[in-house]
């Protein structure tokens, strides 16, 4: 069964820094692609980042890029966001999901909570 | 970027009948558009990707069509389970979802 269980959210304040973690088990995690998307509060779901099956490419949001960083560690089946610089806009749910067929995102964690505020 | 609108917003409906949700890209996305379902407080699950093609484990009575700009998600027989909000998502180029469509009980 797939499982992916995101973690490290929190309250931080603006300006502040945070990591997510994302576990991943019950597949061969080395060979997807994973994502992270957001979905502040009461809205709608939005796509944060996305890197290769390798760590080889990453790509972002525009309002992100230059923030928020994703990587992976394949031997530890773990992903990341590291982000910095946060923003009161940058509350959200944040969701580590999975890279399926055409692109989709076929397996989705239960999401962290991250909480910028003053 | 490409933008993604959906309509209608929201939508009441009741159980056993037939429900369409419209998904319009802002550009010709081929059938790069993927379907998923939200319930309150859960994450999205997939539904349909591909257009058209149904996700694993995903109920028949789920139906996926369209490419280039027009899409449709159609529920052929409304459950008592099927009551959620519903996002479509282009992956042609980066990822972009629309407003999303909550399905309410008439």
């Amino acid at each position: 069964e797939v499982q992916l269980v995101e973690s490290g959210g929190g309250l931080v304040q603006p300006g502040g820094s945070l990591r997510l973690s994302c576990a991943a088990s019950g597949f061969i995690f080395s060979s997807y692609w994973m994502h992270w998307v957001r979905q502040a509060p009461g809205k709608g779901l939005v796509w944060v980042s996305r890197i290769f099956h390798d760590g080889s490419s990453a790509t972002y949001a525009d309002s992100v890029v230059g923030r928020f960083t994703i990587s992976r560690d394949n031997a530890k089946n773990t992903l990341y966001l590291q982000m910095n610089s946060l923003r009161l806009d940058d509350t959200a749910v944040y969701y580590c999901a999975r890279g399926g067929a055409d692109y989709s995102n076929d397996y989705w964690g239960q999401g962290t909570l991250v909480t910028v505020s003053s | 970027d490409i933008q993604m609108t959906q309509s209608p917003s929201s939508l009441s409906a009741s159980v056993g009948d037939r429900v369409t949700i419209t998904c319009r890209a802002s550009q010709r996305i081929s059938s790069y558009l993927n379907w998923y379902q939200q319930k309150q407080g859960k994450a999205p699950k997939l539904l349909i990707y591909g257009a058209s093609s149904l996700h694993s484990g995903v109920p028949s009575r789920f139906r996926g069509s369209g490419s280039g700009t027009d899409f449709t998600l159609t529920i052929t027989s409304l459950q008592p389970e099927d009551f959620a909000t519903y996002y479509c998502q282009q992956s042609y180029s980066s990822y972009t979802f629309g407003q999303g469509t909550k399905l309410e009980i008439k």
